[in-house]
């Protein structure tokens, strides 16, 4: 079993839309969870990142982590074109261990 | 404040020869990561300096070695290329590398081995 999962995708969506991006971990020892944006050709930015379970909102983004499920999401609302790009999401352990990323689309 | 920065940014080698990639973090982070990223197994953790001292290796051969100067820059070494490390090198920094310390990386150095 891979230690961080995630569905490849690409998840499609239309403008507007709220995109929904899902993240497993098998670590129960993980301790923070992190969300990064990708553009292709370019390097992992970070959108957000959350510690405790619940809810966690910065603007268009929310990210949600649920420990006893070992489960961390991101939700994306109003999705852009420009938010077209692979997420990556990653759980810190004592080291940072990422997923292989969802390649999220946004259609106009 | 600038960001980590990476030198180089293109590399082309051969097989057997060997490279040294280079990493300065963020004014003030004293940890830098490193990652290798490919489209098959996506992004994957080299090693972590922190203070001069590798403090965590990932499962990589020996012939990738790194380490951290003084002023916190860090350099990665590969030696006897193969084929297979061609790839995204990617350095990312962070103020002390605990568990709920963002990382922020690099641009990244594409490595092409002929």
């Amino acid at each position: 079993q891979k230690e961080v999962e995630q569905n490849s995708g690409p998840l499609s969506v239309p403008e507007g839309a709220i995109a929904s991006l899902n993240c497993t971990y098998s670590d129960r020892g993980s301790q923070s969870f992190f969300w990064y944006r990708q553009y292709s050709g370019k390097s992992p930015e970070l959108i957000m990142f959350i510690y405790s379970n619940g809810d966690k909102e910065d603007g268009r983004f929310t990210a949600q982590l649920n420990k006893a499920s070992q489960y961390v999401s991101l939700l994306i609302r109003d999705s852009q074109p420009s938010d077209s790009a692979t997420y990556l999401c990653a759980v810190n352990t004592d080291k940072l261990i990422f997923g292989t990323g969802t390649r999220l689309q946004v259609f106009p | 404040k600038a960001g980590v920065t990476q030198t180089p940014r293109y590399l082309i080698k051969t097989r057997g020869q060997q490279v040294t990639l280079s990493c300065s973090p963020i004014s003030g982070h004293r940890s830098v990561s490193w990652y290798q990223q490919t489209p098959g197994q996506g992004l994957q953790f080299l090693f972590e300096y922190f203070s001069e001292t590798q403090r965590n290796k990932g499962n990589f051969p020996g012939r990738f070695s790194g380490r951290q100067f003084s002023n916190s820059r860090s350099e990665m070494n590969v030696s006897t290329l193969e084929l297979g490390d061609s790839a995204l090198y990617l350095c990312a920094s962070s103020l002390i590398g605990t568990a709920t310390d963002t990382q922020y990386f690099g641009p990244g150095t594409r490595l092409t081995v002929l």
